[in-house]
């Protein structure tokens, strides 16, 4: 039984570079989000995909931000000119019935 | 707007005791899912236990219970028989759905240590 799936775990970054993470959600879910959390907080709503479809973006997510799910299979989630206030931890989750999502280790980022 | 609160940002419990983790949570829907998530340290998100909220009856998972009172938003996570394992960030959400999108909503979260 293969898990959501995230990478890299870990990134450390300069600020002002680019980055993008990966996400392998479960096989046959067509549902796939983006959440964010930091230190001392539950995890936020980033976005949402129903197959290829992005279906929801927060107001969380700046023009910095941007994410897609091509072929509405793996995802990326990419952050152009990155600030401090990004470092945090990026967590992915996939659906089946969109009534449980299971979610994937996360990708810790830290923006120097 | 949905909102969900955990009023204990720290909890402690000894080993094989039983220990009740609050939440409450604000909605005008009148059908609606919530879950209890583990988190423990430097690993993923686990579900814990779901619940509809047109069940009267609690849901259970083996040494998981929650007590959901609809009428008064509360939806507390009860463990028996506490593990160290137990020993875990533990956040409870709620499934919005609008619009055609859905996302969970979290409270802050509620750090349980174990003591041996």
């Amino acid at each position: 039984d293969t898990g959501v799936s995230q990478n890299p775990r870990h990134k450390i970054t300069k600020r002002g570079q680019n980055v993008t993470f990966r996400c392998d959600p479960i096989s046959e879910h067509n549902r796939l989000y983006w959440y964010r959390q930091t230190l001392g907080q539950g995890p936020e709503f980033l976005t949402y995909f129903q197959n290829e479809a992005q279906l929801e973006k927060s107001r969380l997510l700046s023009d910095r931000f941007s994410a897609e799910r091509p072929k509405g299979s793996f995802s990326t989630l990419e952050i152009q000119r990155t600030e401090q206030g990004d470092s945090a931890m990026y967590l992915c989750a996939s659906s089946l019935s969109g009534y449980e999502q299971y979610f994937g280790p996360g990708t810790r980022l830290t923006v120097t | 707007a949905q909102t969900v609160t955990q009023s204990q940002p720290e909890m402690s419990v000894q080993e094989a005791e039983t220990v009740t983790l609050s939440c409450t949570y604000d909605t005008s829907e009148s059908d609606y899912y919530l879950f209890w998530y583990k988190q423990p340290p430097s690993r993923q998100m686990i579900l814990v236990i779901r619940q509809e909220a047109y069940k009267q009856q609690n849901a259970t998972e083996n040494r998981f219970s929650v007590n959901f009172q609809k009428a008064a938003k509360s939806f507390s996570l009860k463990i028996s028989d506490s593990q160290l394992g137990d020993a875990a960030m533990y956040f409870c959400a709620y499934r919005r759905e609008q619009g055609g999108s859905e996302k969970l909503v979290f409270g802050k979260g509620t750090k349980l240590t174990v003591n041996p």
